[in-house]
């Protein structure tokens, strides 16, 4: 199973671009990156997925090496509204059953 | 609006209770999924369903049970088998169990014991 690991907490500014960066260096050939979005006592809520180069959505971008290695989740300008954890995740390929580690607790201050 | 509900979103339990928790989503989709979720850890999977009466064992499945009568409605039973039930459960949903459909999430039901 491929595992990720992630930053335990980052802190920001608003208006700074954030850049969370997810290891992975067992990813297998069909796996997919996922990154989710938690707040307090709240359901994750999808943000972006990619399976290579880049992938960018009205909320954040994605990066992905040639090599899958790893994987950068992008957020522009970030707001107070952005403080929460933040999942990587690389689906297994047994379906889409979807291992969450511990994720990245973003701070953004003012 | 499509969404998935879980209710209610504070539970309080006796010892040696069982208690069902609701997930009920109108998105129409076939897969459903249940998680766990205590403080600051990251969520782990309980029973995944891909279509109706039909669902699985996940990660952490001893104490929970469940069913899925119509496809709409996953709910959770959290037996007295549980030991350590007081956590945070999030029930999801996906159109499908393909590995690039993204999961939709409730809002939660915080379980606490009594």
């Amino acid at each position: 199973l491929a595992k990720t690991t992630q930053p335990i907490s980052m802190d920001s500014y608003e208006g700074q671009e954030v850049n969370i960066t997810c290891s992975h260096n067992n990813i297998a050939t069909n796996d997919y990156i996922t990154w989710y979005q938690q707040f307090p006592s709240q359901g994750p809520r999808f943000i972006i997925q990619g399976y290579k180069t880049k992938v960018t959505n009205e909320v954040a971008s994605l990066f992905i090496p040639a090599d899958r290695k790893s994987s950068t989740l992008s957020l522009p300008r970030v707001s107070l509204s952005d403080t929460a954890v933040y999942y990587c995740l690389v689906n297994l390929n047994a379906g889409n059953m979807l291992t969450f580690g511990g994720g990245t607790r973003l701070m953004v201050k003012p | 609006d499509g969404g998935i509900t879980q209710s209610p979103k504070y539970l309080f339990r006796k010892e040696g209770q069982n208690v069902t928790l609701s997930c009920e989503q109108n998105l129409n989709h076939d897969a459903m999924y249940w998680y766990r979720q205590d403080p600051g850890q990251g969520l782990r999977l309980i029973y995944y369903s891909q279509i109706v009466n039909d669902f699985q064992k996940g990660d952490i499945a001893e104490g929970y049970s469940v069913s899925r009568e119509k496809k709409e409605s996953f709910p959770l039973t959290v037996t007295s088998a549980q030991k350590n039930p007081t956590a945070f459960y999030l029930c999801a949903s996906s159109p499908g169990t393909d590995y690039f459909q993204p999961q939709h999430f409730g809002d939660g039901t915080r379980l606490s014991i009594l």
